[in-house]
């Protein structure tokens, strides 16, 4: 057990429809990650937050929002949704914002049909 | 488990063998680099990391190499065992950008 919790772990919705997956850290990290695999493009960085705040930003969509709230859990929204947007999303959390080793979760399996 | 669909290079081993695992990566300012290992169904698990100013660390059955000249780094995964099965990642990370990229991974079957 890593000590990311990550809820729901299976997600089936529709096309057009809009969910929200949320990312407990381990206790102590700052900094929380969230990662899309899909079958073709392995593992691809969404975003980051460090304590509260966007640190750093990577192939997101503009369908797709992320925040960090005050207890340190985060929220990854995804609207509009496409069937393309079947993936697993990872969380991951770490003390510092690019120092160690990163804890990812068990994952969301999203099904958008 | 779903992390296993991908359609990835696959290295069969056969049990007690070392295995030798290849990651070239993207850029050359990258200072740290990570092996992570995904079992089916699970997240990636953290195997072993190094500096860009080390060309080796050790740990336990696991060696990362870093050749920085050719932008290359390996993991040996000595006298594997049917657990050693997983797909596994190589990482990079620049430091001031704040985040890890990861390769292609590569799916390790080990042959009892």
């Amino acid at each position: 057990d890593s000590g990311v919790t990550q809820t729901p772990k299976h997600l089936i919705t529709a096309t057009g429809q809009r969910v929200t997956l949320r990312c407990s850290p381990r206790s102590g990290d700052l900094s929380v990650y969230w990662y899309q695999q899909s079958l073709d493009q392995g593992l691809q960085f969404l975003i980051q937050y460090y304590n509260g705040e966007e640190r750093a930003k990577g192939n997101i969509l503009e369908r797709f929002s992320a925040q960090q709230f005050p207890d340190l859990h985060s929220e990854l929204n995804l609207s509009s949704l496409e069937l393309g947007d079947s993936a697993l999303y990872f969380c991951a959390s770490s003390v510092a914002p690019a120092e160690g080793e990163a804890f990812f979760g068990q994952g969301t399996r999203l099904t958008v049909v | 488990g779903e992390s296993v669909g991908l359609h990835l290079p696959t290295l069969s081993v056969q049990e007690g063998d070392n295995s030798i695992i290849n990651c070239a990566y993207s850029n050359s300012a990258s200072d740290y680099f990570i092996w992570y290992k995904q079992e089916s169904g699970k997240g990636p698990q953290f195997i072993i990391d190094i500096r860009s100013n080390m060309d080796k660390r050790q740990g336990q059955r696991v060696t990362v190499l870093l050749n920085k000249t050719v932008k290359h780094l390996s993991l040996q995964i000595a006298a594997t065992q049917p657990g050693d099965s997983a797909v596994y990642f190589c990482a990079e990370n620049l430091t001031a950008g704040n985040k890890l990229t990861f390769g292609g991974g590569t799916r390790v079957l080990v042959k009892p």
